[in-house]
C-alpha cells in the first residue's frame, strides 16, 4: 500500500524558533498534499491543501505567514511554522492523493511539536 | 457550515458487537469515511462508502445511507487492539473531507 512519511516524529523548541516538518510520499507521487493539525482529544482540522508547483490552499483562520507550506516536487511537502509559540504546540499529520482516486488519502505518522 | 455528529464515546465488552453512529448534513456529498486512530498516532484508513448499504471487511462493517445522512461503522468479535478513537469523515462537493470529532471506543475484558 502506499505510504507517507514524516519528519521529524517529535520536536521541542524554544519559543520564538521555526520548526519544518517534511512530508514525503515515498511509492506514489502526490498530486495533492494536506496539513492537518490536531489538539488533545479533538478531531483533525484542516489547516492547508498543498499542491505540487503552486501555492497552498489555506484554511480561514490559518495564518498563512505563520504556517509556511511548500511543495516543491510531487513527493515533498513542508510545513514551517515560523516564530513558533507555546500555543502551536499540536500533533501535525500531513495526507497525500496519488491523484489516482480522489477520495483516497494516506496519512503520515504525524510530528508531535511541543514549543517551550 | 460543516455538520456531522458522533457520540463522544462508547464502551464495549470483549468478543462483543459495537456499532457507531455518525449522521451529517451537507448539500454536496462524495463519500463517508471511516477511519480508526490510536492515542499518539495518525489516523488509518477503514472504510470508504459512496452508495447506499453495507460494506463488509473482515470483522469491520460500515453502512451509509444518503437519504437521511447517516452511517455506522460496526465493529464484531471486539479485541483489545480495538480500543481507540473512530473518525468519521465526509468528502463534499469540493473534495474536502470534513472530520467528525470521533467517537473513543473503550473496550473492557
Amino acid at each position: 500500500g502506499a505510504v507517507v512519511s514524516q519528519h521529524p516524529s517529535r520536536v521541542i523548541c524554544k519559543s520564538g524558533t521555526s520548526v519544518k516538518i517534511e512530508c514525503r510520499s515515498l511509492d506514489f507521487q502526490a498530486t495533492t498534499m494536506f496539513w492537518y493539525r490536531q489538539f488533545p482529544k479533538q478531531s483533525l482540522m484542516l489547516m492547508a491543501t498543498s499542491n505540487e508547483g503552486s501555492k497552498a490552499t489555506y484554511e480561514q483562520g490559518v495564518e498563512k505567514d505563520k504556517f509556511l507550506i511548500n511543495h516543491a516536487s510531487l513527493t515533498l511537502s513542508t510545513l514551517t511554522v515560523t516564530s513558533a509559540h507555546p500555543e502551536d504546540s499540536s500533533f501535525y499529520i500531513c495526507s497525500a492523493n496519488p491523484g489516482l482516486a480522489l477520495e483516497t488519502q494516506y496519512f503520515g505518522p504525524g510530528t508531535r511539536l511541543l514549543v517551550l | 457550515g460543516q455538520n456531522i455528529d458522533q457520540p463522544t464515546e462508547m464502551t464495549a465488552t470483549e468478543g462483543a458487537i459495537v456499532q457507531i453512529n455518525c449522521t451529517y448534513q451537507t448539500s454536496g456529498f462524495n463519500g463517508l469515511f471511516w477511519y480508526q486512530q490510536h492515542a499518539g498516532e495518525a489516523p488509518t484508513f477503514l472504510s470508504y462508502n459512496v452508495l447506499d448499504g453495507l460494506e463488509e471487511k473482515g470483522r469491520f462493517s460500515s453502512f451509509l445511507s444518503r437519504s437521511k445522512g447517516y452511517s455506522y461503522l460496526l465493529l464484531k468479535e471486539l479485541q483489545m487492539k480495538d480500543s481507540a478513537s473512530y473518525l468519521c469523515a465526509y468528502m463534499d462537493s469540493n473534495y474536502q473531507l470534513i472530520w467528525g470529532a470521533g467517537t473513543k471506543l473503550i473496550i473492557k475484558p
